[in-house]
């Protein structure tokens, strides 16, 4: 079975940083990109940054674009998105999700939360 | 900036038909960018409905099916029932890694 289970999340202020985890099992990790997707309260899902397989390829969406870093062990099973500058607009629930061809996110981690506030 | 665009809210009844539209603000949606629909009831991740256009993700009933029409891409559930009453987000690739969310539309079934 696929598991995707985030972990790091909380409380931090304004400026501060925040290193999430994803641990991945049931699937051969390292044969796929994996992504970052989060969701601000009571608002829409939102495409956070994507790591190909061997971590060759790197993307992000311009709103964190020199914040946030992606990154990935293969030999752990574990994905990784360290958060610096976190600014109130980044609190959300991040989920960790995997992506597979044709283009889709098939298997969803259940999220964890990252509060930024003073 | 192009923006996918959704329905903010929509009704259905109880064994009635909807269908969920997701276009662009500019230009259509066309199949290579792989149309996905995902649905998210409240407090839980998001399920994957639908990709690449109109295949159905394993185990997801035939009631749900997705198509393009005319410039957008489209999400018809029939005989719709009370537990699909949830968050239904249109997804685009956009290629070269980005993704490009719509803004949900919240189904109602009464």
């Amino acid at each position: 079975e696929v598991q995707l289970v985030e972990s790091g999340g909380g409380l931090v202020k304004p400026g501060g940083s925040l290193r999430l985890s994803c641990a991945a099992s049931g699937f051969t990790f390292g044969t796929y990109t994996i992504n970052w997707v989060r969701q601000a309260p009571g608002k829409g899902l939102q495409w956070v940054s994507s790591i190909s397989s061997t971590g060759s390829y790197i993307y992000y969406t311009d709103s964190v674009k020199g914040r946030f870093t992606i990154s990935r062990d293969n030999a752990e099973n574990s994905l990784y998105l360290q958060m610096n500058s976190l600014r109130v607009e980044d609190t959300a629930v991040y989920y960790c999700a995997r992506s597979s061809s044709p283009p889709k996110f098939d298997y969803w981690g259940q999220g964890i939360l990252v509060t930024v506030s003073s | 900036q192009t923006v996918v665009t959704q329905e903010a809210s929509f009704s259905v009844s109880p064994g009635g038909t909807v269908t969920l539209t997701c276009g662009l603000t500019s230009g259509s949606v066309l199949t290579t960018y792989y149309p996905s629909w995902y649905q998210q009831a409240p407090g839980q991740a998001p399920r994957t409905l639908i990709y690449n256009t109109n295949t159905r993700s394993s185990g997801i009933p035939d009631r749900f099916s997705g198509s393009i029409v005319g410039d957008k891409a489209a999400l018809t559930i029939a005989g719709a029932q009370a537990d699909d009453e949830s968050d239904y987000y249109c997804v685009l690739y956009m290629g070269s890694g980005v993704w490009l969310f719509g803004g949900g539309t919240k189904l109602t079934v009464l």
